[in-house]
This record gives structure tokens, sequence and C-alpha cells, in this order.
């Protein structure tokens, strides 16, 4: 029962366009959305979330949407950079302090 | 220190052979994590502490799988009898309490493969 899902496996994006990576959920309890960033060989690294009560957040050049009735979640990066490129997961959290991850899209900068 | 440390960062074990992997996660962090991220996955539940107090252990696998915390810092996880399907990458975690917005801070892993 998978509650966290990212469909595309990849992406490929030109460098200086937008990157849109998408996650769609299945409980609608859940109070935070976030989205984290994975080089090789390292751990996940917090990139930036939003609560329930939002429908958008901005940081820099990443913004991340919420939209509750179709329990969908995407981040856009704007201007898309080579260092960008990395493995992203969207997690959910409720309540209980766990997160619970998509299984992760590979975004790829192409220069 | 700065930031949440695993070790070992690789460990081979044979099929049947005992492993325990340690995570020293940031100073002050109540609440502590583990998660298992197999190839092509993203990162699974294990277990989570709270200080010393083991909260919640819903996501180990089986009874093979055991992790303690005894002091509230300094967090082992132990695999006996290992298996090629325990073959993953173990991640640690640490954060404040009530980490909903921010996430919690993970250390780079260690990656179990078992032959």
């Amino acid at each position: 029962d998978q509650q966290v899902k990212q469909n595309s496996p990849s992406l490929s994006v030109q460098e200086g366009r937008i990157s849109i990576l998408n996650c769609d959920y299945t409980n609608s309890m859940f109070d935070y959305f976030l989205w984290y960033k994975k080089y090789p060989a390292e751990g996940p690294t917090f990139l930036i979330s939003i609560s329930s009560i939002k429908d958008k957040n901005e940081d820099g050049r990443f913004t991340v949407f919420l939209n509750k009735s179709a329990k969908h979640l995407s981040l856009h990066i704007v201007p898309s950079q080579p260092g960008d490129s990395a493995v992203y997961f969207c997690a959910v959290h409720f309540g209980n302090e766990k997160l619970t991850f998509g299984t992760g899209t590979r975004l790829t900068i192409i220069p | 220190g700065a930031g949440v440390s695993q070790s070992p960062r690789y460990k081979v074990a044979k099929r049947g052979q005992d492993v325990a992997l340690r995570c020293d996660p940031i100073s002050g962090h109540v609440s502590l994590f583990w998660y298992q991220q197999a190839l092509g996955q993203g990162p699974e539940f294990l277990t989570y502490f709270q200080n010393e107090a083991q909260l919640d252990k819903s996501g180990l696998p089986s009874d093979r799988f055991f992790a303690e915390r005894p002091e509230g810092s300094v967090s082992t996880l132990k695999i006996q009898r290992t298996q090629q399907e325990d073959s993953a990458v173990y991640l640690c975690a640490s954060s404040l309490a009530k980490s909903g917005s921010y996430g919690y801070t993970f250390g780079s892993g260690t990656r179990l493969t078992v032959v």
C-alpha cells in the first residue's frame, strides 16, 4: 500500500529551464510534505517543506506547490543548474514523527 | 559533531553472520530514526527513538533486527543471522522533537552487502 508515489523515475531538463517534479499521496491527514535531495553515496538532504494548510512555499529557486483536492505535490526548480542533478524524494509526515518517502525521481540537468 | 555520523560506511557480511551498525546523532537531537533503502527505492522506515525510548519499531522486518539507544545518544542497529535480502543502505537520521516542518538530518548511511 504505497502512500506516496513518484511516477517518474527519471527526468532530464536543459540547464536554465524549469524542472518540475511530481508526487501523489493517498492520505488527506498528512500535515507536512517535504522534498529531499540525494547525491550518490550521501544521505538525503532536506530541501523544502510545506504545511497542509498552505498551497505554496518558496525558497530561492525552489517552490513547492500543494494541491489538496488532487492529493498532489510538486517541486519547481527554476532556473535549473547542473548541481541540481540528483535523486529527489518527496516525503509525508503525519503526527507521529515518522516520514514516509516516495521512490524518488532522478533529475539530470543537461548543460 | 556537526552532522549525523554512521559507521562503518561499508560492510560485507557472509550469510548467517551478525552485524552491528552505529549511529552518532547530532548532539542535542532528541529523535533518532533508522531507515532501510534498497536499490532504486526510497528510504523505508525501520524504527524511531525519542531519547532512549523506542517509540515505534513497526518497520523492523523481522525479529532478526534489533535497535537500541541506551543513553539517549548513540544508537546501534543489530541484524542477526544476516540474509541476502538484508543487503541495503541503512540510514540513520536525527532531529529535534516535533520536526514535521523541517524534516531530519540524515547520515551518509552504511551500505550492507550480504554474500
